[in-house]
């Protein structure tokens, strides 16, 4: 069965520094990609997503990802942290199965919180 | 405005006492989902469906019910809550048509706590 991994439960980052959240999915095949992001209090937004081509995709909120398929990875970065950033992360895969349609498979997430 | 809609937000009952949580979608998607977020485990998937009168159990049924009568409602019913049904609900709705890579559009979440 598919499963995805995000090794940090929780990070600490300095205001105006660099961030990068890993994130590892196991599946047979090259599968769709996503991350989410859920401020407190709020739903789920979606901040980019990978299906397939160029392996560096560019989001919302100057977040970009990385599709590494040698290492099944797709982390997260953003080059300068904002005290708005501070949220829990999810890194999701989507599958089609052909019974039950579409699913995403989420990681456990990872809380992130800015320092001023 | 696309959106997915769940009432109430914030969901306060005692075990034993059946509820059920509301989702609305404006999209006329196909599939929509429901899933429970659970500190460390993410977002696991309860219940999903392909299209009116079609569901079908997620990874993690047990306890719950559903139902599509019309396109654009799914609730999600707690026929006889238990403590561990306390979490945070999210209700999700994409069109059934592609590959999987279809974006997923999220309620704000429910909060319930079951005393």
């Amino acid at each position: 069965a598919q499963s995805v991994t995000q090794p940090d439960i929780h990070i600490t980052v300095s205001e105006g520094a660099s961030l990068e959240l890993r994130c590892n999915y196991s599946y047979g095949a090259t599968p769709y990609l996503f991350w989410y992001v859920q401020s407190p209090g709020q739903g789920l937004q979606l901040l980019l997503k990978y299906f397939s081509g160029d392996t560096l995709v560019q989001g919302i909120k100057g977040f970009e990802a990385e599709f590494k398929r040698s290492q099944s990875s797709f982390n997260l970065r953003k080059p300068s942290v904002h005290w708005s950033d501070a949220a829990e992360y999810f890194c999701a895969v989507g599958l089609m199965i052909k019974a039950a349609g579409n699913k995403l498979t989420f990681g456990g997430g990872t809380r992130v919180l800015v320092k001023p | 405005e696309a959106q997915v809609t769940q009432n109430p937000r914030y969901l306060i009952t005692v075990t034993g006492k059946k509820l059920t949580v509301t989702c609305s979608q404006n999209m006329n998607h196909e599939y929509m989902s429901w899933y429970r977020q659970d500190p460390g485990l993410g977002l696991r998937q309860i219940y999903y469906s392909m299209n009116v009168e079609v569901t079908d159990k997620g990874d993690v049924p047990e306890g719950y019910k559903v139902s599509r009568k019309e396109k654009r409602n799914f609730p999600l019913i707690l026929e006889s809550p238990s403590p561990n049904q306390t979490s945070l609900y999210f209700c999700a709705s994409t069109s059934s048509a592609g590959t999987g890579g279809n974006i997923q559009y999220f309620g704000a979440g429910t909060r319930l706590s079951v005393l």
